[in-house]
């Protein structure tokens, strides 16, 4: 069964700590895997895709096939990063390339 | 804009109305999609059309008809509003071969 799970509901950091939000994916074929940004009140927003390896806003994420992760990281967060995130997984799924999404973590930078 | 919009914003009904929801984009994408995001937030796939042909039903109760009129909108129909359907309802779309999905602004249904 193709899965998303995100296991923290809430991560609380200070300003200029490092973050790590968790993502694992359970997929039979080749996924591509995204991570989706929410802040508050507005529309999703692509943050990054695996495929294209780039660090968009200070943030990283690598597919690691051998432990089905890709977990995103900070090094150093900033307030304006408080929002939810989404990990997402797509593939040839019903020819669909429908998302499906994690159960999102809320990030919380405190000043 | 070139952009993926919804009207309306926000929407407050009773149970038992019917109301629909309408998706449009603009980036000549040919794939949209609702999803549903409930109070937890958790986001969830409803429908699917492509070139206006449905291609997923997600197990939505059939008080729920999407209708996709051309390749540009795919509007949300939902019939005998119930308490549990109150969510916020996002359409998205795509270019085929690509796998980014771009979304709308999002839909917050309030059923009373």
């Amino acid at each position: 069964a193709q899965r998303v799970t995100q296991p923290e509901k809430l991560l609380s950091v200070f300003k200029g700590a490092p973050v790590e939000l968790k993502c694992n994916y359970s997929y039979s074929g080749s996924p591509e895997l995204f991570w989706y940004v929410q802040y508050s009140r507005q529309r999703l927003q692509l943050l990054l895709r695996h495929i294209s390896r780039e660090s968009i806003k200070g943030f990283t994420a690598d597919l690691n096939k051998g432990e089905t992760s890709f977990h995103l990281k900070k090094p150093f967060a900033q307030e304006e990063d408080s929002a939810m995130y989404y990990c997402a997984l797509s593939g040839r799924m019903d020819s669909s390339y429908k998302l499906i999404f994690g159960s999102g973590t809320r990030l919380l930078v405190r000043p | 804009d070139t952009a993926v919009s919804q009207t309306p914003k926000y929407l407050v009904t009773q149970m038992g109305n019917d109301k629909s929801i309408k998706c449009e984009q603009n980036l000549g994408h040919d794939t949209m999609y609702w999803y549903k995001q409930d109070s937890k937030k958790f986001l969830k796939i409803m429908f699917s059309y492509n070139n206006k042909e449905l291609i997923i039903n997600e197990t939505v109760p059939n008080r729920f008809s999407p209708k996709s009129p051309d390749k540009a909108h795919l509007n949300l129909h939902i019939n005998s509003l119930e308490l549990g359907d109150s969510a916020v309802y996002f359409c998205a779309s795509r270019l085929g071969g690509n796998y980014e999905q771009y979304f709308g602004p999002g839909t917050r249904l309030t059923v009373t």
